[in-house]
């Protein structure tokens, strides 16, 4: 079965300071990954996907990510933090075709300091 | 830019009534669902469709029931609403290959 494990439930960054959340998955066949946002109140916005090709994918706000199967993880980065940049991360993972459910993991809460 | 919408955002219920969540996209998806979204955060699949008139029940169970007349349109219904049915409730739509995309939520509490 599918799955998704985000290890840190909160991550505390300095403004200006790198990023790099954490997001490992489970999955039988080539994954379809996703990085979501959710600011508070909010419903969750697509940051970046992975489908294939470059394993380095960019995305909006500044954030990339990078797929490594042999680690079968795709962690999230950004080199610079800014205080807008607060909020909740979902990593999720699906397959290829359509009917098929994505499974999120539970989520990483990003604080960023003064 | 939205192309999916729920309404109402919030919505504050006496115990016993009725209630209707709303989500509709222009995309014209095929697919769409229905996440409940604890305080702690974690996101649950409640409903799912992958068309008209086709619906399933996601992996949490849930006492409210869905419907699917139309592509676009995907609402969500509480016969009996009561204070454990208190939660912020998410509609996604997806086509194919992409990825989900939400709207901004309905913020539900029952008193």
């Amino acid at each position: 079965a599918q799955s998704v494990t985000q290890p840190d439930i909160h991550i505390t960054v300095s403004e200006g300071a790198s990023l790099e959340l954490r997001c490992n998955y489970s999955y039988g066949a080539t994954p379809y990954l996703f990085w979501y946002v959710q600011s508070p109140g909010q419903g969750l916005q697509l940051l970046l996907k992975y489908f294939s090709g470059d394993t380095l994918v960019q995305g909006i706000k500044g954030f990339e990510a990078e797929f490594k199967r042999s680690q079968s993880s795709f962690n999230l980065r950004k080199p610079s933090v800014h205080w807008s940049d607060a909020a909740e991360y979902f990593c999720a993972v699906g397959g290829a075709a359509g009917f098929q459910k994505l499974v999120f993991g539970t989520g990483t809460r990003l604080l960023v300091s003064p | 830019e939205a192309d999916i919408y729920q309404t109402p955002r919030y919505l504050v219920i006496g115990t016993g009534k009725k209630i209707t969540l709303e989500c509709s996209q222009t995309m014209g998806h095929d697919k769409m669902y229905w996440y409940q979204q604890d305080p702690g955060m974690e996101l649950h699949l409640i409903h799912y469709s992958y068309g008209v008139n086709s619906t399933e029940k996601g992996d949490l169970s849930s006492e409210s029931t869905v419907s699917r007349i139309r592509t676009e349109h995907f609402p969500l219904t509480l016969e009996s609403a009561r204070p454990s049915h208190t939660s912020q409730y998410l509609c996604a739509s997806r086509w194919d290959r992409d990825g989900y995309t939400f709207g901004s939520g309905t913020r539900l509490t029952v008193v």
